[in-house]
């Protein structure tokens, strides 16, 4: 069955470091492939997408991440953290077929401390 | 925002009871999926609502069941609820357009309890 993994399910960080989060899908076709994010008492919201074209996606707030096909990864980036970044960031792919429903990894709690 | 709305917000129901939550769509969107999100988790797909009829479902009994209005609003009705329905509930619209689905967007969900 296709299944998306989150690497790390808790990370902590200070106001200025790097940030990497890693995803890793297992479907051999064609994917799109999203990141979520949920901030404290809002709801999720899409922070980039793939879908085809160049695999170094850029999205909102300076965050960006790269697809690689032959690794099945979609690890996302932000070279300088912000307090505001605290939230819980899922990865999630879409599949080809009759319904494309998004299949979601388990969710990567992001705390930055100021 | 996406324009994208879920009611009720919150909702306390008991074992065995029936719960039906609503969403309405963004405008210009004709797809509604609905995904349970249970705490510590995330979002798993119950079913997909195109054109009024069900466009796949994941793996949720049938007591899980669902509507699309010709406004393309949308409903998900439990039947029997139990302790484990205790959930998020998340509401996603998008356009169906040729063989892919455009990119999901999602309301601020339905949290039901169960005692």
């Amino acid at each position: 069955a296709q299944s998306v993994s989150q690497h790390n399910h808790h990370v902590i960080l200070s106001e200025a470091a790097s940030l990497e989060l890693g995803c890793n899908y297992s479907y051999g076709g064609t994917v799109n492939l999203f990141w979520y994010v949920q901030y404290p008492g809002q709801h999720l919201q899409l922070l980039l997408k793939y879908f085809s074209g160049d695999p170094l996606v850029k999205g909102i707030k300076g965050f960006e991440a790269e697809f690689i096909k032959s690794k099945f990864s979609f690890n996302l980036r932000k070279p300088s953290v912000q307090w505001s970044d605290t939230a819980e960031y899922f990865c999630a792919v879409m599949i080809g077929g009759a319904t494309n429903k998004l299949i979601f990894g388990t969710g990567t709690l992001l705390a930055v401390q100021p | 925002e996406t324009g994208v709305t879920q009611s009720p917000t919150h909702l306390i129901k008991t074992r065995g009871q029936q719960v039906t939550l609503r969403c309405s769509s963004q405008s210009g969107h004709n797809t509604v999926s609905w995904y349970q999100q249970a705490l510590g988790q995330g979002p798993q797909f119950i079913f997909q609502y195109y054109r009024e009829e069900e466009n796949g479902r994941g793996n949720f009994p049938p007591r899980f069941s669902g509507l699309q209005f010709p406004n393309y609003s949308s409903e998900l009705n439990v039947n029997a609820l139990e302790l484990d329905d205790s959930a998020l509930y998340l509401c996603a619209s998008s356009q169906r357009q040729g063989d892919w689905l455009e990119t999901q967007y999602f309301g601020p969900g339905t949290r039901l309890l169960v005692l």
